[in-house]
């Protein structure tokens, strides 16, 4: 079956220590890949995607890039600020006859202290 | 900006008791969705609707819980007989629909319910 795993947390950081939130997934066919944030109290958001091997997606200083070879799909931010502190989740959806329903990870919390 | 909101946030059931979680989806989305995370653990999907119907559902969406649209704004979901393990919080989400392609789906807060 298709999977995601993401490295436990929580992940507790200074500001503008280098972020890395590993995710690696298996999959039957194809996937698009994909990060969420969720905020405290709020739901889920997308972050970004890649759909395709290479691909490299990017949204708010965070950045991942598909890797096939590996099938890992990292999160990394350069910088990250005390309002990056959420939790991260990685997912995985597969097309062209497969179901478009996420398949999630477990979700990782970040902590950013000033 | 237009968002999905979920009430209540909190809900506290006794096992065996039937609740109702409430969700108002973005006005113009035709596609919604029920996930469930207990404490933990991975998001998992319970069920899609669409059309006035289930499209999809998972193993989990088993007799108890039931889905409905009851007026063009709210969609619930029901747990006819509270168990402890369905003790987790509960995500709504909503997307437009395009075939043949991933659409975004816009999550809710989500709904704690605690089953004592």
């Amino acid at each position: 079956g298709n999977s995601v795993t993401q490295m436990e947390g929580p992940v507790t950081l200074s500001e503008e220590a280098f972020l890395t939130i590993n995710c690696t997934y298996t999959a039957t066919g194809y996937p698009s890949l994909f990060w969420y944030v969720q905020y405290p109290g709020e739901g889920l958001q997308l972050l970004l995607k890649a759909t395709k091997a290479d691909d490299k997606g990017s949204n708010k200083g965070f950045e991942a890039t598909y890797r096939k070879e590996t099938t890992s799909f990292h999160l990394e931010k350069g910088s990250v600020q005390v309002s990056d502190s959420a939790v991260y989740f990685c997912a995985l959806t597969l097309g062209s006859g497969g179901s478009y329903i996420p398949t999630f990870g477990r979700g990782t919390s970040l902590i950013v202290h000033p | 900006e237009p968002e999905v909101t979920q009430t209540p946030s909190h809900q506290v059931t006794q096992m065996g008791q039937e609740v109702i979680l409430r969700c108002v989806p973005i006005s113009n989305h035709l596609y919604f969705y029920w996930y469930r995370q207990i404490l933990g653990q991975k998001v998992e999907f319970l069920v899609s609707f669409y059309n006035n119907e289930i499209s999809e559902k998972s193993e989990i969406f088993d007799d108890q819980f039931s889905v409905e649209r009851p007026d063009g704004s709210n969609f619930t979901l029901k747990i006819r007989s509270t168990k402890l393990e369905d003790s987790a919080m509960y995500f709504c989400a909503s997307s437009e629909y395009i075939a043949g392609s991933y659409n975004e789906q816009f999550f809710g807060p989500g709904t704690r319910l605690t089953v004592l």
